[in-house]
C-alpha cells in the first residue's frame, strides 16, 4: 500500500532558525513527490514537484530535495510568514496523489 | 483566473440531511479531483475526473456518496444521508494536462461540513 509520513508533526521555530522538515514514502513506481503549503482555512498550494532522486528545487528559502526513500523541506533563515502546515505527496497511479498528514511549522519573531 | 471556486464555503447539517457541494474548475483544466479531509487522516482523495469522466472513484466511502461533472465547468458532490462522520473539510481541485511539467494540482479553498 502507498504510504506518506511526515516528522514531525508539529515544529517551533525562532525567526532566522533553519531546520527540514522529513517526509517518508513506499510507493510502487513513484510518479512524482509534492510539497505543499497549506494556511489555516485555506486550500494548499503548490510549492515543488521533483520526479527522480538527487533533485533538488529551491524557492526563496524553501528548498526541497529527494531520495529513493525520502524528501526533505529544507527552511532556511525562517520568517513568522513562513508558519503553516506543510503537506507531502506521492504520485502513485497516473493521476492519483496519497498525502501524508503534514508538518505544522510555526515561527515565533 | 478566479482559481477553483466552492460553495458553499460552510455548511452546517443535520444527519439524515442530503447535502450538495459544488465545484467550478479553472477554466481549460480537464481534470478535476474531490478530497476529503480530516485531523486523523490528512487529505484523501474521493474520485477524480477527465474530461468530465468519472476515472477512479475508489476512495468514495460508501453509497451514501456521489459524484457528478456534468460539464467541463461544475461538479458536485453528493452525500445522502449524511452522518457526523461525514463532518470534515471537502477540497475540490484541477489540473491541465501537459501545460505544466510540475503537474500541480490546484486547490479551491475548501468546503467545511458540520453534521450534527
Amino acid at each position: 500500500e502507498d504510504q506518506v509520513t511526515q516528522s514531525p508533526e508539529a515544529l517551533r521555530l525562532q525567526e532566522g532558525e533553519s531546520s527540514s522538515l522529513n517526509c517518508s514514502y513506499t510507493v510502487s513506481g513513484l510518479r512524482g513527490l509534492f510539497w505543499y503549503r497549506q494556511d489555516p482555512g485555506k486550500g494548499p498550494e503548490f510549492l515543488f514537484t521533483l520526479y527522480s532522486a538527487g533533485e533538488e528545487k529551491e524557492k526563496e528559502r524553501l528548498k526541497a530535495t529527494l531520495t529513493k526513500k525520502e524528501s526533505f523541506l529544507h527552511i532556511t533563515a525562517p520568517k513568522p510568514e513562513d508558519s503553516a502546515t506543510y503537506l507531502c505527496a506521492v504520485q502513485a497511479g497516473f493521476q492519483k496523489l496519497v498525502f501524508g498528514t503534514g508538518t505544522r511549522l510555526l515561527v515565533s519573531p | 483566473d478566479a482559481g477553483v471556486i466552492q460553495s458553499p464555503r460552510h455548511e452546517v447539517t443535520e444527519m439524515g440531511q442530503e447535502v450538495t457541494l459544488r465545484c467550478k474548475p479553472i477554466s481549460g483544466h480537464d481534470y478535476l479531483f474531490w478530497y476529503r479531509q480530516t485531523m486523523m487522516r490528512g487529505l484523501e482523495l474521493l474520485i477524480y475526473f477527465n474530461n468530465n469522466v468519472p476515472i477512479d472513484d475508489s476512495g468514495m466511502p460508501e453509497d451514501r456518496f456521489s459524484a457528478k461533472m456534468p460539464n467541463a465547468s461544475f461538479s458536485t458532490l453528493k452525500i445522502q444521508p449524511s452522518e457526523p462522520r461525514d463532518s470534515a473539510v471537502y477540497f475540490c481541485a484541477s489540473r491541465s494536462t501537459g501545460t505544466s511539467g510540475d503537474n500541480e494540482q490546484f486547490f479551491g479553498p475548501g468546503t467545511r461540513l458540520t453534521v450534527l
